[in-house]
């Protein structure tokens, strides 16, 4: 079956630290992928997208990796800060018109 | 500034009763979606739609309909409401090409008793 993982456990790090979140997806060959950020009480807002041919892109504090032989992104966020805490989606983009498969989510705890 | 509202943003209906959630956006975006979202299943499409008069169903569409008069709108109904239809419903949109970027707005929390 097709599916979508994201770490199911809470991610819990220092201030300063590096965290780094994994989304893993079978039986899909997406032509993007896209993070997002969703705070408590509020909808996604979109943070980031990589394309299948691109390995790395960067954003300020964001780097994310796509390796579609592995199916895997690893999204981090270096220089962690507590406004940094939230839940973080991926979304595959499996070029069916502009719809998404999201990951259930990774909640990220980043401690003062 | 272009935005997504959604309204309600709180609802509390009985069990049965017939529910329509609204959305609008400012955006002028042909893609509008519509998804729910419970603890452990992350976002789920209903429906969704390319532009007026279109609709499509999505993955969890059973109990759902919408209507696409307008580029802005996209109501969602329920058309008897059951316990399993609790949930928090979010409205995107994005542009019908490019890189699919979808705007989700404030969500709407349903309570079916």
């Amino acid at each position: 079956s097709q599916k979508i993982e994201q770490n199911s456990e809470a991610l819990n790090i220092q201030e300063g630290k590096t965290a780094t979140l994994t989304c893993n997806y079978t039986n899909y060959s997406p032509a993007y992928l896209q993070w997002y950020r969703q705070d408590p009480g509020r909808g996604p807002v979109f943070l980031l997208l990589i394309r299948e041919n691109e390995k790395e892109k960067r954003k300020e504090r964001l780097k994310v990796t796509f390796d579609t032989t592995l199916k895997q992104s690893l999204f981090h966020i270096t220089a962690s800060q507590p406004a940094d805490s939230a839940t973080y989606l991926c979304a595959l983009d499996i070029g069916q018109g502009g719809k998404l498969i999201f990951g259930q989510g990774t909640e990220l705890s980043v401690k003062p | 500034d272009a935005e997504i509202t959604q309204s309600p943003r709180h609802k509390i209906t009985e069990t049965g009763r017939q529910v329509t959630l609204a959305c609008h956006q400012t955006w002028n975006h042909n893609n509008m979606f519509w998804y729910r979202q419970d603890l452990g299943h992350g976002l789920r499409l209903i429906h969704y739609s390319y532009g007026v008069q279109d609709t499509n169903k999505g993955e969890v569409s059973d109990g759902y309909s919408v209507s696409r008069s307008n580029t802005e709108d996209l109501p969602l109904t329920l058309e008897s409401a059951a316990s399993s239809q609790t949930s928090v419903y979010f409205c995107a949109s994005s542009e019908a090409s490019g890189s699919n970027e979808q705007f989700f707005g404030p969500g709407t929390r349903l309570t079916v008793l």
